[in-house]
C-alpha cells in the first residue's frame, strides 16, 4: 500500500495550459503539504493544509490553487502554465502541526512545460 | 532560508560507517534537528530527529554537540542503497515547514 500516492507521475503540457496534480494519504494523517524542487534541486515548500484548513501559503503566484476536499485530499491545481513552472512536485502529509511533525513524502510528480 | 551548513559531497565505502556532518551555530533552544534523506528519483525519507541527546533508530544515529551548534548523522554499515542527497534541518515543533538546504551527496562506493 502506497502511502501517499500521487498522480500523474509525469506532465506534459505546452504553456498556456491549466493542469492539476492530485495527491491521496492513506496514513490518517491531517495535515499536509506541496514542495517544489526545481532544476536546481532546491526543495521548497508551497502550501500546507491542516484537516482541510490552509496554514502555510509561500510566496506562490495565485496561478497556483491548491484544494483539499477532504483531510486524506490535497490537490494542486496550475492556471496559464509557464516555462518556469516546469518542476518536480512533492506531496507530504504527517501527523500535525503539532508535535514532531515528520513527513511522509509521495514519489513525486515531474511536470514539463513545453 | 536554511539555517545549517553541510559539506557538498561526501564518498564513503560500502560496509563502513558514514558520518556526515552539519552545522547549525544559531540554532535556538528550542529547536530541533531532523535529518532526511532523498534517494535519486525519489521523494524525501524522514531519518531521525533529535533535540539535545544523541538519538538512534534503525536507520542511524544522531550525535549531537553538548552546545546544540553542530550534529552527525552516522550510518554504521554504509550500502550502495544509501546513496542519496542528505538533508540536516532545524525547525521548531509544531506549525513550521521544513526548509530544505542544499544536503550533502553521500556517494557509497563497492
Amino acid at each position: 500500500d502506497t502511502a501517499v500516492s500521487q498522480t500523474p507521475k509525469y506532465l506534459v503540457t505546452q504553456m498556456g495550459n491549466d493542469k492539476s496534480i492530485k495527491c491521496e494519504q492513506n496514513l490518517g494523517h491531517d495535515t499536509m503539504y506541496w514542495y517544489k524542487q526545481d532544476s536546481k534541486k532546491f526543495l521548497k515548500i508551497m502550501f500546507s493544509y491542516n484537516n482541510k484548513e490552509l496554514i502555510i501559503n509561500e510566496t506562490v503566484p495565485n496561478r497556483f490553487s491548491p484544494k483539499s476536499p477532504d483531510k486524506a485530499h490535497l490537490n494542486l491545481h496550475i492556471n496559464s502554465l509557464e516555462l518556469g513552472d516546469s518542476a518536480v512536485y512533492f506531496c507530504a502529509s504527517s501527523h500535525g502541526p503539532g508535535g514532531a511533525n515528520v513527513l511522509t513524502f509521495g514519489a513525486g510528480s515531474r511536470l514539463t512545460v513545453l | 532560508d536554511a539555517k545549517t551548513t553541510q559539506p557538498p559531497s561526501m564518498d564513503c565505502a560500502e560496509g563502513r560507517a558514514a558520518n556526515l556532518p552539519c552545522n547549525h551555530s544559531t540554532i535556538s533552544g528550542n529547536e530541533y534537528v531532523y535529518w532526511y534523506r532523498q534517494i535519486h528519483s525519489q521523494g524525501p525519507q524522514y531519518i531521525i530527529h533529535g533535540l539535545k541527546n544523541n538519538e538512534t533508530n534503525e536507520m542511524a544515529s544522531l550525535i549531537i554537540t553538548e552546545d546544540r551548534k553542530s550534529s552527525t548523522l552516522i550510518l554504521p554499515h554504509a550500502t550502495l542503497r544509501d546513496t542519496a542527497v542528505y538533508y540536516c534541518i532545524v525547525r521548531v515543533q509544531g506549525n513550521t515547514p521544513l526548509v530544505f538546504g542544499k544536503g550533502t551527496r553521500l556517494s557509497v562506493i563497492a
